[in-house]
């Protein structure tokens, strides 16, 4: 069965500095994996896909992740993080029937 | 406006009282999903469905009815609340699109609290 493990609970950055949100699947074949955020009292919203093709994939709001087959890895990252980017993050993959299997996400803090 | 739109946003109620979650969409997505989030355990789906009047359960459906007689609605019944249903509510669509998943497009949630 699929599933996904997001491995930091929280993680604090300072502004400015860079960011990597962890991201470990489970699936046998070619995954379709997603990043959302979430900021408080608001639904999820979709930050970029990755269904094939280029294993470098670009999002909105700056951000980018890199899936790496060899390590079942889809990792998130952005360069310079902005206070505005403090929010919990989940991680998913596509299953069977349409269906998304969600990590436990991880809340990010920013420092000013 | 497009959307998919969740009702109520909040609602409180007491154990053993029916209650009853709304989700209407306007994309005319084929599917549309129901969640809930707790604190430790990220999403886990409810129910889910992939046309008028097709469901399926999910993860987590016991004391959950759900019903899709329309496209755009997905309402989501407590038939009896628990105070373990205490939790936010998303509903969710996404096109049913052949090549695989698609994206899924939330709501912005029933925060539901049972006394």
């Amino acid at each position: 069965a699929q599933s996904v493990t997001q491995p930091d609970i929280h993680i604090t950055v300072s502004e400015g500095a860079s960011l990597e949100l962890r991201c470990n699947y489970s699936y046998g074949a070619t995954p379709y994996l997603f990043w959302y955020v979430q900021s408080p009292g608001q639904g999820l919203q979709l930050l970029l896909k990755y269904f094939s093709g280029d294993t470098l994939v670009q999002g909105i709001k700056g951000f980018e992740a890199e899936f790496k087959r060899s390590q079942s890895s889809f990792n998130l990252r952005k360069p310079s993080v902005h206070w505005s980017d403090a929010a919990e993050y989940f991680c998913a993959v596509g299953a069977l029937g349409y269906k998304l299997v969600f990590g436990a996400g991880t809340i990010l803090r920013v420092k000013s | 406006d497009a959307g998919i739109t969740q009702s109520p946003r909040y609602k409180i109620t007491e154990t053993g009282r029916q209650v009853t979650l709304m989700c209407h969409q306007t994309w005319s997505h084929s599917y549309m999903f129901w969640y809930r989030q707790d604190l430790g355990h990220g999403l886990r789906l409810i129910y889910y469905s992939a046309a008028a009047d097709i469901t399926d359960k999910g993860e987590v459906p016991d004391g959950y009815v759900v019903s899709r007689s329309k496209t755009e609605n997905f309402p989501l019944t407590l038939e009896s609340a628990t105070r373990s249903q205490t939790s936010v509510y998303f509903c969710a669509s996404s096109e049913g699109r052949e090549g695989g998943n698609q994206p899924q497009h939330f709501g912005d949630g029933t925060r539901l609290s049972i006394l």
